[in-house]
């Protein structure tokens, strides 16, 4: 079974600081690789993704970097803020495919 | 705007029921998917249709069953509730074609089994 896996399950960041999510993949046919951020009592929504021919990608104060050698992609997100505080998902899909492999999950608590 | 909206935000059955769980999209999309999200599990797909009256197994099948009898709407099906099946579940939509598509996804139906 194609797998994504994220870690840490649940992350506690100081407000102002660095949250980092980290995943890895087996599948190197895996050609795009979102981000889906998903508040309490919401579905998750897109926030940002990249494809394997970049090692990074930056939308405001949230970045993916990719290491397709080692086939890990993390999503770092800068001067953290409460209203950062969300489920996050990292998923990954090939061309085509029309169908997403998620990881885990990481419960992200900023504190004020 | 895209809207996914779901039948029910919270539901509770009894062991044994048969349960519906209805989605319904309302930006013309060809896919249809159903999930269920459990803590520490992530989202795992249970079943994906891209066409009316066309569908496919996803990673987690065993124990439900779907319906799409109209574009916009995609039903899910517990035929004998069980316990297990004590879940969030959430359904998203895409456009077909193209080479990586958004998926939009409703606010989810919490269903408990008792």
């Amino acid at each position: 079974q194609q797998q994504v896996k994220q870690s840490p399950q649940s992350l506690i960041v100081q407000k102002g600081g660095i949250s980092i999510i980290n995943c890895a993949y087996e599948n190197t046919a895996f050609d795009y690789f979102p981000w889906y951020q998903q508040f309490p009592g919401k579905g998750p929504a897109l926030l940002i993704a990249i494809r394997p021919d970049v090692s990074e990608k930056k939308e405001g104060r949230f970045t993916i970097s990719f290491n397709k050698s080692a086939k890990q992609f993390s999503l770092h997100i800068m001067d953290s803020q409460p209203g950062d505080s969300a489920t996050y998902f990292c998923a990954a899909t090939i061309q085509g495919a029309q169908k997403l492999v998620f990881g885990q999950g990481t419960r992200l608590t900023i504190n004020p | 705007d895209v809207k996914v909206t779901q039948s029910s935000r919270y539901l509770v059955k009894r062991t044994g029921e048969k349960v519906f769980l209805e989605c319904v999209q309302d930006m013309d999309h060809e896919n249809m998917f159903w999930y269920r999200q459990d803590p520490g599990l992530g989202l795992r797909l249970i079943y994906f249709s891209y066409d009316v009256k066309m569908k496919e197994k996803g990673d987690i099948p065993e124990g439900y069953s779907v319906s799409r009898e109209k574009k916009e709407r995609f039903s899910l099906i517990l035929e004998s509730a069980s316990t297990n099946q004590t879940s969030m579940y959430l359904c998203a939509s895409s456009i077909a074609g193209g080479s990586h598509n958004e998926q939009f996804f409703g606010p989810g139906t919490r269903l408990t089994v008792l």
